[in-house]
């Protein structure tokens, strides 16, 4: 099925570092999402993007939706240890399903 | 809780057989969503539901799949003559409005076809 491309698909980085991965797509979509997903769980919600342009924050979290409105970027700031899991972008178009990137794992050393 | 739940956590089953798997919603969200995840990829869209009636299945892979939410809460995802390729996290979500933009999701049901 389709997905996005998301990059990068990992990353390793040292506690306090600043973290930045990014979501493209070849057709636009209206909303984008940035999930969470712990080992043996669900995605967790993290920001909903509305508008194109839009720049959304959630604590050390910071999200932009792109002008193009054919990506979307997530930035981390200052990771700690719980930061750790597999972050997923989704883009909707028109209600309804949502189209997901690969994810990018991230792993922070203490 | 309040949030999305998902029944059995966990179910192994052999090749061919039939398989149910629920999901109940958070309560007063009128769409519900199934998708399926495989291993080190992203949630795949299957079908979504507006109240009782599916307004979109586009994403079921072929007739052996199907959904059902007759009373326009709980869902059930049913699949017929189950194969090894069938093995996947299968999530649930729900979303307040029709289509609504953010879906919250349940914790999966692993299922592995032996």
């Amino acid at each position: 099925g389709q997905q996005l491309n998301q990059s990068p698909q990992s990353m390793f980085i040292q506690e306090g570092e600043d973290v930045s991965m990014n979501c493209t797509s070849s057709s636009i979509f209206n909303t984008w999402l940035w999930y969470k997903q712990d080992p043996g769980e669900g995605p967790v919600l993290l920001i909903a993007l509305y508008k194109a342009g839009e720049l959304t924050s959630n604590g050390r979290l910071t999200a932009q939706f792109g002008t193009t409105r054919k990506d979307s970027f997530l930035n981390i700031s200052a990771s700690i240890p719980s930061d750790v899991g597999i972050y997923f972008c989704a883009g909707q178009y028109q209600g309804g399903k949502l189209i997901f990137g690969q994810g990018t794992e991230l792993s922070v050393k203490p | 809780g309040a949030g999305v739940s998902q029944t059995p956590s966990n179910k192994v089953t052999e090749k061919g057989k039939y398989v149910e798997l629920r999901c109940d919603p958070i309560s007063g969200h009128t769409a519900l969503y199934w998708y399926r995840q495989s291993l080190g990829q992203g949630p795949e869209f299957l079908i979504y539901f507006q109240g009782t009636g599916a307004a979109d299945d586009s994403g079921l892979p072929n007739d052996r799949f199907f959904a059902v939410r007759p009373e326009g809460s709980v869902s059930t995802l049913k699949i017929q003559r189950t194969e090894r390729g069938d093995s996947a996290v299968y999530l649930c979500a729900s979303s307040l409005t029709p289509g609504g933009d953010e879906q919250y999701f349940g914790p999966g049901t692993r299922l592995t076809v032996t």
